[in-house]
């Protein structure tokens, strides 16, 4: 079945750097990925819909100069936490749709973002 | 709006049987979701209804009523490894994902 590849699995980093997240489509092509956070005991929050060759799509509350999204090729697609501080601390996961099927959202395996 | 509701939390005995309710409200509709994640992992699928009726597979079963906007998730022959949270989401008109806040499953020997 599709694999959708995100690094790293955990990352701990200090306050006021920049981390990236990765996550690649290893055996389809992914027009459309999604980006979720998620809080401690808490569902799924969508934070952005980036779709390959144009500009994200943010939720509202999620501000897009801190979370910059780049969708350059139909099997990567990157978020990088701008200036990270320690509320920005969460598991972040992306979610690749394979075109072709309608029920075809992957996960990647996310990534646990510590911000010291 | 648009509101997925399940329970919080809920409780069985290893070797039962389990039902996990989930109401749903999206703009459109098509077709709802059943995910199961452990602590510290991502969402892995576990089903997709978007007709009427039970869709059986191995020890777990998913339910759909349209009319109703309800779903249910049927866990038979309860094992310790099937304690997760299990998420509900429905797809509406633009194919979005609208997520319930998850159940979790607790089981007891």
């Amino acid at each position: 079945g599709a694999v959708v590849s995100q690094h790293p699995s955990r990352v701990i980093c200090k306050s006021g750097t920049s981390v990236k997240i990765e996550c690649r489509s290893l055996d389809f092509q992914a027009t459309t990925m999604f980006w979720y956070r998620q809080f401690p005991k808490q569902s799924l929050m969508l934070m952005a819909t980036s779709n390959e060759g144009s500009k994200a799509t943010y939720e509202q509350g999620v501000e897009k100069d801190k979370f910059l999204i780049n969708h350059a090729s139909l099997t990567l697609s990157t978020l990088t936490v701008t200036s990270a501080h320690p509320e920005d601390s969460s598991f972040y996961i992306c979610s690749a749709r394979d075109g072709g099927e309608v029920n075809g959202y992957t996960f990647g395996s996310g990534t646990r973002l510590t911000v010291v | 709006g648009q509101n997925i509701d399940q329970p919080t939390e809920m409780t069985a005995t290893e070797g039962a049987i389990v039902q996990i309710n989930c109401t749903y409200q999206t703009s459109g509709f098509n077709g709802l979701f059943w995910y199961q994640q452990h602590a510290g992992e991502a969402p892995t699928f576990l089903s997709y209804n978007v007709l009427d009726g039970l869709e059986e597979k191995g020890r777990f079963s998913s339910f759909l009523s349209r009319s109703k906007g309800y779903s249910y998730l049927l866990l038979k022959e309860l094992q310790m490894k099937d304690s997760a949270s299990y998420l509900c989401a429905g797809m509406d008109s633009n194919y979005q994902l609208i997520w319930g806040a998850g159940t979790k499953l607790i089981i007891k020997p």
